[in-house]
């Protein structure tokens, strides 16, 4: 059964940093990666997929990694902004039928001014 | 732009009431996804539908039930409520298998009380 861990659980950094958040799959029997954006009390935001051929996305400030044999991806945000601050949520993707995801717990994002 | 709704944002019920959450999406997409998020376990899949009056259990699929009579509309119900139900309730929608994201709406707060 496939396990997605995230961490750290939480993060807090000064406006500017950037930053790395990291994901880690048991299963290296992926399709694909996804990560999304959550904000407090609200639904998901889609911010890059990875399919399981390529090495990265990017999109903007944001650059996403997928070593699918080590069972790893990183989610990398340039010059963080306190608009930044959210919690960033990776799922994969397995390769049986449907489209099914299986989420980690995600990390708490903080930028702070 | 993708655009999937659920009726309420948020919910109060007694338990053992019988509990309807709604789900609509407008672009035409077969798949679609029910699940619910807590914290610390992160996201899980209660049921997802490939198609109309298909369905398929998910992670945690007892308690609950649901029903896809059009393409759009994907409803979860809750037969008799009870106060471990009360969850953050999101639904999903997605195209076929394939590189496709899912797509997320807003989320409903469920208490049961």
């Amino acid at each position: 059964k496939q396990e997605v861990t995230q961490i750290p659980a939480a993060l807090s950094v000064p406006e500017g940093e950037n930053l790395v958040l990291n994901c880690s799959f048991t299963d290296s029997a992926i399709y694909n990666l996804q990560w999304f954006r959550q904000d407090p009390g609200k639904g998901l935001t889609s911010l890059l997929l990875i399919q399981s051929s390529q090495r990265e996305q990017t999109s903007g400030r944001l650059n996403a990694s997928l070593d699918k044999s080590s069972g790893r991806s990183t989610l990398y945000i340039a010059a963080s902004q306190p608009g930044d601050s959210a919690t960033y949520l990776c799922a994969v993707r397995g390769t049986g039928g449907g489209n099914k995801l299986t989420f980690g717990t995600g990390t708490q994002l903080k930028v702070e001014l | 732009d993708v655009k999937v709704t659920q009726s309420s944002r948020y919910l109060v019920k007694r338990t053992g009431e019988k509990v309807f959450l709604e789900c609509v999406q407008d672009m035409d997409h077969e798949n679609m996804f029910w699940y619910r998020q807590d914290p610390g376990l992160g996201l899980r899949l209660i049921y997802f539908s490939y198609d109309v009056k298909m369905k398929e259990k998910g992670d945690i699929p007892e308690g609950y039930s649901v029903s896809r009579e059009k393409k759009e509309r994907f409803s979860l119900i809750l037969e008799s409520a009870s106060t471990n139900q009360t969850s953050m309730y999101l639904c999903a929608s997605s195209f076929p298998p394939g590189p496709r994201e899912q797509y997320f709406g807003p989320g409903t707060r469920l208490t049961v009380t």
